[in-house]
């Protein structure tokens, strides 16, 4: 089965500085999936990625996929107090009825 | 965009008691119902698959007398923990897929205590 190991385990930053968020997968590829929780509320949307070497970014989140490193990074710019929260990766099939795997996640706090 | 109507949001129910949480696809057909069980602090764990008019598969570990979902249509899936126990208190959380933009949506989380 697909393990996705995800790093750091948890992350404080101050306001206004950068951090990537990194996901290892043991096997390659098809599609990934960063989503965002708040502790006890559902999982927000962020990106997906399905392509090596694919890149998208929305308003100061970037995130990559390189796909012989079977690995995706999350990168935050100017981190604000609202990005806090937990960033979880998840890898399917390729197609959306096939299960997603989760990493175990990365805790975010940004201290004003 | 896609949205997925998770209720009760909280529940508090007395062991051996069953409890059903729904899973509401509202503007798309969710072809394929995902539910996972997340303990605090830990990631997601897949409890089943389930798609429309047929039995859901389950992991392995997970009981499907205990844990019964049913996927009557192309919208709605419900998950109900029969005699629950305070060990089955978690955080349960469904997602859907089937909307034309693709992806996973996660519905909000229904938090079960068991007492």
């Amino acid at each position: 089965s697909q393990e996705l190991e995800q790093s750091p385990q948890s992350l404080i930053v101050q306001e206004g500085k950068n951090l990537t968020i990194n996901c290892t997968s043991s096997k390659t590829l098809y599609g990934l999936y960063w989503y965002k929780q708040k502790y006890g509320e559902g999982l927000i949307f962020l990106m997906m990625l399905q392509k090596g070497g694919e890149e998208k970014s929305h308003e100061k989140i970037t995130a990559k996929l390189d796909e012989k490193k079977q690995q995706s990074s999350l990168h935050i710019t100017a981190s604000q107090p609202s990005h806090a929260g937990t960033y979880l990766c998840g890898a399917g099939r390729g197609g959306s009825n096939y299960k997603l795997t989760f990493g175990k996640g990365t805790l975010l706090t940004v201290n004003p | 965009g896609a949205v997925v109507s998770q209720h009760p949001s909280r529940v508090i129910c007395k062991s051996g008691t069953s409890v059903k949480i729904e899973c509401r696809s509202l503007d798309f057909q969710a072809t394929t119902m995902f539910w996972y069980r997340q303990f605090p602090k830990q990631s997601l764990m897949l409890m089943a698959t389930s798609n429309e008019g047929s039995k859901a598969t389950y992991e392995q570990g997970v009981e499907k007398d205990k844990f019964l979902i049913n996927h009557a249509s192309l919208t709605l899936s419900t998950l109900t923990v029969t005699s629950a126990h305070p060990e089955d208190s978690s955080f349960y959380i469904c997602s859907a897929s089937g909307h034309p933009e693709g992806g996973y949506t996660f519905g909000s989380g229904t938090r079960l205590t068991v007492v």
